[in-house]
């Protein structure tokens, strides 16, 4: 599709489970985030990808969570031994260069929920 | 750090009504503004982006307003309709910076009734 895409929609995980969360950028977006949603608030920073470099994970609550971007297309956000403040909708955003200039679009999220 | 705020948090207006969604930041030095609409259990749909160098920003019923030097920025809906209900945030890149994500603030929680 032309959009971003996220999978899975929906993950329940038992605490201590490990989880991976996956983001289909929009084809030929240069740049990649991650954001956090508690419920009732705005969305907050994770981490930033330029293709494949992460430049900026400054956002990762704890060492706990990892994001990788292998290829500079997909990524996965992976969060080990979760917690139940874990759960969340971790939304996925691309855009063609930086945020300072470009629009950001962003997929469906993927809403966590850690029993 | 750069901290944004709506207000109001909730409004609840009948159909047809013009209306009014404010938007603060507390570091002027931004290089753009976004407004994004969020339907329950949805991700987010861009709505308008504005440029530091731009005033306003006008899509259908939808027009954005940008005071850089105040800080502010005003989303204006009008004749408003059931469909427009959803929760509307606005956001800015963190820092001013290229390679920053955005800081966002909590929304405003529109109902349109019908």
């Amino acid at each position: 599709g032309a959009g971003v895409s996220q999978s899975p929609r929906y993950k329940v995980a038992k605490r201590g489970q490990d989880v991976a969360l996956r983001c289909d950028p929009i084809s030929g977006h240069v740049s990649l985030f991650w954001y956090q949603q508690a419920l009732g608030q705005g969305p907050e920073f994770l981490t930033y990808f330029q293709n494949e470099a992460q430049l900026d994970k400054s956002g990762l609550p704890s060492d706990r969570f990892f994001a990788e971007r292998p290829e500079g297309s997909v990524s996965t956000l992976k969060i080990q031994r979760t917690q139940q403040e874990d759960s969340a909708v971790y939304l996925c955003a691309s855009s063609f260069g930086g945020t300072a200039n470009t629009e950001a679009f962003f997929g469906q999220g993927t809403r966590l929920t850690v029993v | 750090k750069q901290e944004v705020t709506q207000i109001p948090a909730a409004l609840s207006v009948p159909e047809g009504e013009n209306l009014v969604l404010n938007c603060s930041f507390t570091d002027s030095a931004i290089y753009n503004l976004q407004w994004f609409r969020q339907d329950p259990g949805k991700g987010l749909t861009s709505l308008l982006l504005i440029q530091s160098s731009q005033r306003e920003q006008t899509s259908g019923r939808l027009n954005a307003s940008l005071d850089k030097s105040s800080g502010r920025s005003t989303l204006y809906i009008a004749a408003s309709q059931p469909g427009d209900s959803a929760t509307y945030l606005c956001a800015v890149p963190d820092s001013g910076g290229g390679a920053d994500g955005l800081t966002f603030g909590k929304g405003t929680h529109l109902i349109i009734q019908p």
